[in-house]
């Protein structure tokens, strides 16, 4: 399973834009790039997946690049319940396990 | 719809003990996995179930846990003898196919 590079932490004020990029270079032809979002004692909670060029749905947008080495989630307009910890993974179609990295930790400032 | 489940909440329970995690999947969904996170590391794999076969233990750290899914429904995780280390937070997660894996919230287990 391809390991995951992102940012540990990001600090970001209500109504901004905030965009997390994720290095993946080992992701492999079958792996699919999937984000998941998790607030202090909640389970993690997908938010958006993707295997190339854009994916948007109503809570965010992924930017893959053609060669699929690294994501962008973008999260429009954050507030302040977006703080959380989000994680960047790469999900095999043939395997099903996840392997989790650090997350990046986000703070929404009011 | 009901998500995923998961029972006890919270447990606390000295070193030695026995300890019985419940999960319950979304419907449908034949595959179930466990992860935990134990204090200061990150959230790491234990097991897969395809129904009720184990698709991949490769993550069950010792002999100690002991993972069931009679029925290919529900699934229980058990823990004996509990030690100090196995404290933290033990998720359980549900998927049907190749499709999206949903996420408990959470069996959080002290060991004292």
């Amino acid at each position: 399973l391809a390991k995951t590079t992102q940012p540990i932490s990001m600090d970001s004020y209500e109504g901004q834009e905030v965009n997390i990029t994720c290095s993946h270079n080992n992701i492999a032809t079958n792996d699919y790039i999937t984000w998941y979002q998790q607030f202090p004692s909640q389970g993690p909670r997908f938010i958006i997946q993707g295997y190339k060029t854009k994916v948007t749905n109503e809570v965010a947008s992924l930017f893959i690049p053609a060669d699929r080495k690294s994501s962008t989630l973008s999260l429009p307009r954050v507030s302040l319940s977006d703080t959380a910890v989000y994680y960047c993974l790469v999900k095999n179609t043939g395997f099903q396990k996840l392997v989790f990295g650090t997350g990046t930790r986000l703070l929404v400032s009011p | 719809e009901a998500g995923v489940t998961q029972f006890p909440s919270h447990s606390v329970i000295e070193k030695g003990q026995t300890v019985t995690l419940r999960c319950d999947p979304i419907s449908g969904h034949d595959n179930l996995y466990w992860y935990r996170r134990v204090m200061g590391k990150e959230i790491k794999f234990l097991l897969h179930f395809v129904k009720e076969s184990k698709q991949d233990e490769s993550g069950m750290p010792n002999n100690r846990f002991l993972a069931e899914r009679t029925g290919g429904t529900y699934s229980t995780l058990k823990v004996q003898p509990a030690e100090l280390e196995d404290s933290g937070v033990y998720f359980c997660a549900s998927s049907q196919g190749d499709s999206t894996i949903y996420f408990g919230e959470g069996s959080w287990l002290t060991v004292v």
